[in-house]
Formats: C-alpha cells, sequence, structure tokens
C-alpha cells in the first residue's frame, strides 16, 4: 500500500462545477503539500498546510491531522484548472527531503 | 524573475553514453532536489543537497550522479549504469527544513534512441 493515496486518479467535469480531490497518507507527517502540474511537465506548490484550513482565490485546501486526510477543493471550476493535482508529505523527522509524492489526480473541466 | 531553470527540455541519450541533465535556480535557495517521474508512479527522489559541496542520495540514486559546487547550479548526470533511464526528470530548490515548499522547474524528458 502507498503511504500517500489520491482519490480519485481522473476526474472529468463540466466547467463551473465544484471539485474535490482526496488525499489520505499513513505516516506522521510534519507538512502537507499540494502541487499543480500543467500538460507540459512544469509543477507549480499551491500549498502547503499542517493544520486547518488555507484558501487561494478559487482554490481550498483543508487537513484533517486525527484523521491523516487531506482535500483540495476548486469552486467554480474552469477548463485553465484542467491538470495533473499531486499530494505530498513531508515526513515527520526528515525534513523537506523527505517528501513522499501520491501519484496524483488528473483533472479535466469541459467547456 | 526568481525561478528555476532545467535544461534542455528534450534529451535524448544512446545507450552507454553519460549524459548530464542542467539545473540552475536563482531564489538563492540552499537545498536542491532531483525527481524522476514515471507514468502511473509518484515522483521519486534520486538525489538531494541542502548546501553546496554536499549531497545525498536519495531512494532511487544508483546509476545517477551529481554535483554541487555552487549554490545555484545541481547538474545530475545519468550514466550508463542507469538501466531504464527513460523518464521525466524535475528539478527543484527550496530554502530547506520541512516548513518550507520547494520550487519546481518545467523538466527535463530523456529518452533513449
Amino acid at each position: 500500500k502507498n503511504e500517500v493515496e489520491q482519490s480519485p486518479q481522473n476526474l472529468t467535469a463540466q466547467e463551473g462545477e465544484f471539485i474535490t480531490i482526496n488525499c489520505s497518507y499513513s505516516v506522521g507527517i510534519s507538512a502537507l503539500h499540494w502541487l499543480q502540474q500543467h500538460p507540459g511537465g512544469g509543477i507549480v506548490s499551491l500549498f502547503m498546510l499542517s493544520s486547518g484550513k488555507k484558501k487561494h482565490g478559487r482554490l481550498i485546501a483543508t487537513i484533517n491531522i486525527q484523521e491523516k486526510h487531506s482535500s483540495l477543493h476548486i469552486t467554480a471550476s474552469h477548463p485553465r484548472d484542467s491538470a495533473v493535482y499531486i499530494c505530498a508529505v513531508s515526513r515527520r523527522g526528515f525534513g523537506n527531503e523527505k517528501l513522499t509524492f501520491g501519484t496524483g489526480t488528473r483533472l479535466t473541466i469541459i467547456p | 524573475d526568481g525561478g528555476i531553470t532545467q535544461s534542455p527540455k528534450y534529451l535524448f541519450r544512446k545507450e552507454g553514453q553519460n549524459v548530464t541533465l542542467s539545473c540552475e535556480q536563482n531564489l538563492n535557495h540552499d537545498a536542491m532536489y532531483w525527481y524522476r517521474q514515471d507514468p502511473g508512479q509518484g515522483l521519486r527522489l534520486i538525489y538531494y543537497s541542502q548546501i553546496v559541496n554536499d549531497f545525498q542520495k536519495g531512494d532511487i540514486a544508483e546509476g545517477y550522479s551529481v554535483s554541487r559546487e555552487k549554490k545555484e547550479s545541481f547538474p545530475l548526470t545519468v550514466t550508463s549504469a542507469q538501466k531504464n533511464p527513460t523518464a521525466f526528470y524535475l528539478c527543484a530548490s527550496s530554502y530547506g527544513g520541512a516548513r518550507q515548499p520547494q520550487h519546481f522547474g518545467d523538466g527535463t524528458r530523456l529518452s533513449i534512441l
């Protein structure tokens, strides 16, 4: 079993829909990261969080440490949100160099 | 603008050849990382460096080598000992520590001829 699991693997939605991507992990962490990988391959860091909730524009990330679960929400989705969204965790005691990555969720927003 | 530059974007290698992937950052970050991405798998850490003239092996270092002679540069050499080098390679950097986000380059896609 992977230490970081994401669901769903693929998600297709209509423009304007509310999107939720889930991430569960099985190890102790010091922080959880949400990343966005564009079709060309470049990766952008969206959020880093260790508790509660963060919001940036139409994106919201939440984490529940007790349940070892995080969600990434996109409100009013747009075709430009189409990308692969990757969850990663900084494992406790290892520092940032020991990021463990999920396999990603491929999101496609249809106009 | 500050950022991470990887070059080239596409690279082809003949069997038995070594190739070097370039990674340069002007973010004044102390730590730099190399990852490998294969279809259907999460990114895996090849090597990382927390400071100039020092680097550590990651989870899949066999067949790879690195150097860190300058703060802004962290080149990765894929040697002929790497039996399955075809993959997408990503370089990243950060200020270091568990609470610092990593900044990624646009990647280099390596293929074997």
